[in-house]
């Protein structure tokens, strides 16, 4: 089983839409807990990122971890063509080596 | 600006061929890791150096060896290339615990 599970994709909405990322974990000592994105080419930049349990919104992204299930989501609102990208899930125990899911691809039309 | 430069961006190897993939970091972080990545695989990790002088195999070390030559700088060596080893290669450095990682740019490499 892998530590990190997250659905490839692809995705692919409207504009405007409410984009939901996920991913799911074996490892109950993951504490430490990253989204990146990583564009066409590119290599993957932090987007947001969450200790332990809870929610964390940054304008448009919302970071959701639920320890108790093992599974981790972002939320993107008022979904924009330039958010059409890779998105990674990371997690670490330690907050050094982490651990990416193979990322799922979206792109939102317009 | 800082951050992490990876040399070169691309390359095409002969299965056999040897090379080595440079990568140096400006931010004075103590750790620098090795990441390939495929396809339906993400990314997955080759090498590690917690810190100057030392050095640590991740998942896929098989085929690769690395040399940590001072904090600034982390290469990675390919002796004798396989077909296998085809991929994007990324070079990480983490700051502090919640920072995530700064990557490089990639090295995209071919072995035919």
């Amino acid at each position: 089983q892998k530590e990190v599970e997250q659905d490839p994709g692809p995705l692919s909405v409207p504009e405007g839409a409410i984009v939901s990322l996920n991913c799911t974990y074996s490892n109950s000592a993951f504490q430490y807990f990253m989204w990146y994105r990583q564009y066409s080419r590119k290599g993957p930049e932090l987007l947001m990122y969450t200790y332990s349990s809870g929610n964390k919104e940054d304008g448009r992204f919302t970071a959701q971890v639920d320890k108790s299930s093992k599974y981790i989501s972002l939320f993107i609102r008022d979904s924009q063509p330039s958010d059409s990208a890779t998105y990674l899930c990371a997690m670490s125990r330690t907050g050094n080596q982490f651990y990416f899911g193979t990322g799922t691809s979206l792109t939102v039309i317009p | 600006n800082a951050g992490v430069t990876q040399t070169p961006k691309f390359q095409v190897l002969k299965t056999g061929q040897s090379m080595t993939l440079q990568c140096a970091q400006d931010m004075n972080h103590n750790s620098m890791y090795w990441y390939r990545q495929d396809p339906g695989m993400g990314l997955r990790l080759i090498y590690y150096s917690a810190s100057e002088g030392t050095t640590d195999k991740g998942e896929v070390p098989n085929g690769y060896n690395v040399s940590r030559l001072n904090k600034r700088e982390f290469s990675l060596r390919l002796e004798s290339a396989a077909p296998s080893q085809t991929s994007v290669y990324f070079c990480a450095s983490p700051g502090q615990p919640g920072n995530g990682y700064t990557f490089g740019s990639g090295t995209r490499l071919t072995v035919v």
